[in-house]
């Protein structure tokens, strides 16, 4: 069955310092999702994708946050400066966008990112 | 935007069924109500979807009534591998604004 890759699966830095990661959705999936999870609490939605265009980026915090889809396939999140209170889990979607309404999102087993 | 209410967590035992009630006074006409299960240090995972009365998988039924104010989503016969938080979301998806999963039910299953 075709997953979601992201990579790295965990990382630790110094507040102030980048980050960056990686996603590759699966082969044919439009519509690409980012989302940060903070422990105990559900994924909030940061960038919607569709191809390589972003459809909806309201939620993500511009002034150090940013993402890219060059070519309509794999996707990069950065953070610079990264902040204590980025600390969570990034979590990365993708979907086939064949029926807007009734998208299905298939989710990858995350990047747990702890700020020190 | 259509907030959800759930459950906190629930507890349960190897193999009875069980029942999670989502509330979501302000669905939208065109909006559909999907489930999703997320273990711990994992993404979510799709359960089910539907927009109104009855579906069922092979892994789970959503009842919805005819007003779909309300979802409860059925898991029958659970094992201690259910044990993991479900989230009700509510939205038609078009816009990454709407999508908004709530605290989810965290399931324990016991022995």
């Amino acid at each position: 069955e075709a997953e979601v890759a992201q990579s790295p699966r965990y990382k630790i830095t110094e507040k102030s310092q980048a980050v960056a990661f990686w996603c590759d959705p699966i082969s044919g999936h439009a519509t690409l999702y980012w989302y940060r999870q903070i422990l105990g609490q559900g994924p909030e939605l940061l960038v919607q994708f569709q191809d390589e265009s972003v459809v909806d980026d309201s939620q993500l915090p511009k002034d150090r946050f940013s993402a890219e889809r060059l070519k309509g396939v794999d996707s990069t999140l950065k953070i610079q400066p990264a902040e204590l209170g980025d600390s969570a889990m990034y979590l990365c979607a993708s979907s086939l966008w064949q029926e807007i309404d009734t998208d299905t999102q298939y989710f990858g087993p995350g990047t747990r990112l702890t700020v020190l | 935007l259509a907030k959800t209410t759930q459950p906190i967590s629930m507890d349960s035992y190897e193999g009875q069924e069980v029942n999670i009630t989502c509330s979501h006074n302000n669905i939208a006409t065109n909006d559909y109500i999907t489930w999703y299960q997320q273990f711990p240090s994992q993404g979510p995972r799709f359960i089910i979807q539907g927009y109104k009365t009855k579906v069922t998988n092979e892994v789970a039924s959503l009842f919805i009534p005819a007003d779909r104010k309300s979802s409860t989503l059925s898991l029958p016969r659970v094992s201690l591998s259910d044990t993991a938080v479900y989230y009700c979301l509510v939205g038609d998806y078009s816009s990454a604004s709407k999508i908004i999963f709530g605290s989810g039910t965290r399931l324990s299953i016991r022995p």
